[in-house]
């Protein structure tokens, strides 16, 4: 079965400062991989996301991941953190396309993010 | 687009009480997710949609709780009869395949349920 693991459950930084966050992941295929945010009571916004080719993506607001296949993780990474990244993050998992997980998410228990001024 | 609709936005009901939850997906999302969250257990699976269709109901938590899709554009979440640990917010979400966007899924804003 296919699992994500955020091993932080809280970090803070300053703002201007750089983040990154982990998430693992265990699947026994090349799985598709996402990253989400939540901002205090507004549902879940997709930041970037990772299915195949280039290991490194791009997303939204700034944030980048890079896909490590090899240590099975997909950490989220911001060169300079502004206040308004304040959230809690989800990595998540699904399956590939004709595969019985096809259309299926699972979520990290998510990362709260602080920003000190 | 509007996006994914939820309604009501905010539900108090008093346990035994039957609650139905409402979506609307992104018109042309062949896709439809139920998840409930909770601090305890984080976000969960319920169920899911494919064209209208149940494919994986195993996240419902007891036979309190049913979901129908009657047709594209719209499902329901009813618990019957509530309990106050039903209390979370039920977030609904859709996708598709056929534009190419596999797998991204898009959230609505939530149902904040209390159930006293």
């Amino acid at each position: 079965a296919q699992s994500v693991t955020q091993p932080d459950i809280h970090i803070t930084v300053s703002e201007g400062a750089s983040l990154e966050l982990r998430c693992n992941y265990s699947y026994g295929a090349t799985p598709y991989l996402f990253w989400y945010v939540q901002s205090p009571g507004q549902g879940l916004q997709l930041l970037l996301k990772y299915f195949s080719g280039d290991t490194l993506v791009q997303g939204i607001k700034g944030f980048e991941a890079e896909f490590k296949r090899s240590q099975s993780s997909f950490n989220l990474r911001k060169p300079s953190v502004h206040w308004s990244d304040a959230a809690e993050y989800f990595c998540a998992v699904g399956g590939p396309a004709g595969g019985t997980s096809y259309g299926k998410l699972t979520f990290g228990q998510g990362t709260i993010l602080t920003v000190h001024p | 687009d509007a996006g994914v609709i939820q309604s009501p936005r905010h539900e108090v009901t008093e346990m035994g009480q039957e609650v139905t939850l409402r979506c609307k997906p992104i018109s042309g999302h062949d896709y439809l997710f139920w998840y409930r969250q909770t601090m305890m257990r984080g976000l969960e699976l319920l169920i899911y949609f494919n064209n209208n269709v149940p494919i994986d109901d195993s996240g419902m938590p007891e036979d309190r709780f049913s979901a129908k899709m009657p047709n594209a554009s719209f499902s329901t979440l009813k618990i019957q009869p509530s309990e106050p640990r039903d209390s979370a917010v039920y977030f609904c979400a859709s996708s598709s395949r056929d534009r190419g966007l596999q797998e991204t899924q898009y959230f609505g804003p939530g149902t904040r349920l209390l159930v006293l």
